[in-house]
């Protein structure tokens, strides 16, 4: 089954300890994106990647950082979480970053940061 | 910059009702539209699509044209369930993506 699977479904951390959620596509889509979803505010763009070893910054890149090292894998790293940092977060990839793809999205992994 | 507004909700229908969610765009050049849904607990999923002017995508019974001398690409479904709720999602794509914020559909029995 064609799918974007992200890891955690659920983590509550405290401040200032590193955690990594992952995300991989069995599609072999080139584009990947991290997006964070909070009420009132709809989904934002964290960091995206147009292929391997491309990444850029999105609208809210601050506290987050990527990698991008296989064309499947792109994992969300907060090296040191704080509690603005709570929030339902979604990977999407799509084939290409071409106006006419669609996205694929995980599940979302939602963080607590305490 | 491009933006994409739709109406906020929540929007409560009753089942079998005929439902529109508004969206209209603005952009500097022509972007894909695309309507998304989000069940409760679950990722967004894409519904439909339109690429270009007058297109009109089509999925589930849910149906929405790209009105490009309007800018909308409003959503339509001519009978509502109520497994239809969720939230909607309208986006644009050209360069980047954009999104809308959402609007919570409630469909009552």
């Amino acid at each position: 089954e064609a799918q974007v699977t992200q890891n955690p479904r659920y983590l509550i951390t405290v401040t200032g300890k590193k955690l990594t959620v992952t995300c991989s596509q069995n599609m072999n889509h080139e584009y990947m994106s991290w997006y964070r979803q909070d009420p009132g505010l709809g989904l934002r763009q964290i960091y995206y990647s147009m292929n391997v070893e491309a990444t850029d910054k999105g609208d809210v890149p601050e506290g987050y950082k990527v990698s991008r090292k296989e064309k499947r894998n792109f994992p969300l790293i907060l090296e040191s979480p704080s509690p603005n940092q709570t929030s339902l977060y979604f990977c999407a990839s799509s084939p290409g970053s071409g106006a006419s793809y669609g996205y694929t999205f995980g599940s979302g992994t939602r963080l607590t940061v305490v | 910059g491009d933006s994409v507004t739709q109406m906020e909700g929540p929007v409560t229908l009753s089942e079998e009702a005929f439902l529109t969610i508004n969206c209209t765009y603005t952009a500097t050049g022509y972007p894909s539209l695309f309507w998304y849904v989000q069940y409760p607990g679950e990722g967004l999923q894409l519904l439909l699509k339109a690429t270009k002017a007058d297109d009109k995508g089509s999925n589930k019974g849910f149906e929405a044209t790209y009105r490009k001398e309007t800018t909308s690409f409003h959503l339509e479904k001519g009978s509502v369930q109520v497994s239809d709720s969720a939230v909607y999602f309208c986006a644009g794509r050209d360069d980047k993506i954009i999104f809308g914020k959402g609007t919570r559909l409630h469909i009552l029995p």
